[in-house]
């Protein structure tokens, strides 16, 4: 059964500063990793997905990395800004026992960029 | 940009009663997920259609929460009856193929009294 991990749960850095935001799961056999944004009381917006094959992706100030030998994934935000502020999740498609694809959440990593 | 429609976006409703949440995925995506957010946590999978056929739902409460998506392309979450725990945020994704990334709806937030 996969299971994703995401630490820290909460991260408030000041303004300007790139930081880490980082992503485990326990089946490393999965097709892709996708990184979510979510504002309070919203729905998910996709940032990132990394195919399995991939090594990395980059969006603007983003980048994210995937190495499945680890069962690990990073998201790196440059030069953070107060905007950037809400709830990070990853989720990881793997197959399940019964022959079809899943997504399996983390909790997410709550950021909090100060002016 | 095609988005994944879903509504009502806030439903509020009494202990025992029923509810539905309707969810309209892009257009020629055969995927649809339904999935519970509580507060604080991470989407929990309920339900996983491809085309009109169910092929995940063990996380489903079966007992009083039902799923369909009868021609392959919209599909309605039911709850009956609600209880004081289904107070959640539910979301509706949908993706075009094994593999592709998944575009989730805005959700309905549901609070039960």
């Amino acid at each position: 059964k996969q299971e994703v991990t995401q630490i820290p749960a909460a991260l408030s850095v000041p303004e300007g500063e790139n930081l880490v935001l980082n992503c485990s799961f326990t089946d490393s056999a999965i097709y892709n990793l996708q990184w979510f944004r979510q504002d309070p009381g919203k729905g998910l917006t996709s940032l990132l997905l990394i195919q399995s094959s991939q090594r990395e992706q980059t969006s603007g100030r983003l980048n994210a990395s995937l190495d499945k030998s680890s069962g690990r994934s990073t998201l790196y935000i440059a030069a953070s800004q107060p905007g950037d502020s809400a709830t990070y999740l990853c989720a990881a498609l793997s197959t399940h026992s019964g022959g079809y694809q899943k997504v399996t959440f983390g909790i997410g990593t709550k950021l909090q960029v100060i002016p | 940009e095609a988005e994944v429609a879903q509504s009502p976006r806030y439903k509020i409703t009494e202990k025992s009663q029923a509810v539905a949440f309707w969810c309209d995925p892009i257009s020629g995506h055969a995927t649809l997920y339904w999935y519970r957010q509580i507060l604080g946590q991470g989407p929990e999978l309920l339900v996983q259609f491809q085309d009109e056929s169910v092929v995940d739902d063990s996380q489903l409460p079966k007992d009083r929460f039902s799923a369909e998506r009868l021609k392959g392309v919209d599909s309605t979450l039911k709850i009956q009856p609600a209880e004081l725990g289904d107070s959640a945020m539910y979301l509706c994704a949908s993706s075009l193929s094994r593999g592709s990334s998944y575009t989730f709806g805005s959700g309905t937030r549901l609070t039960v009294v």
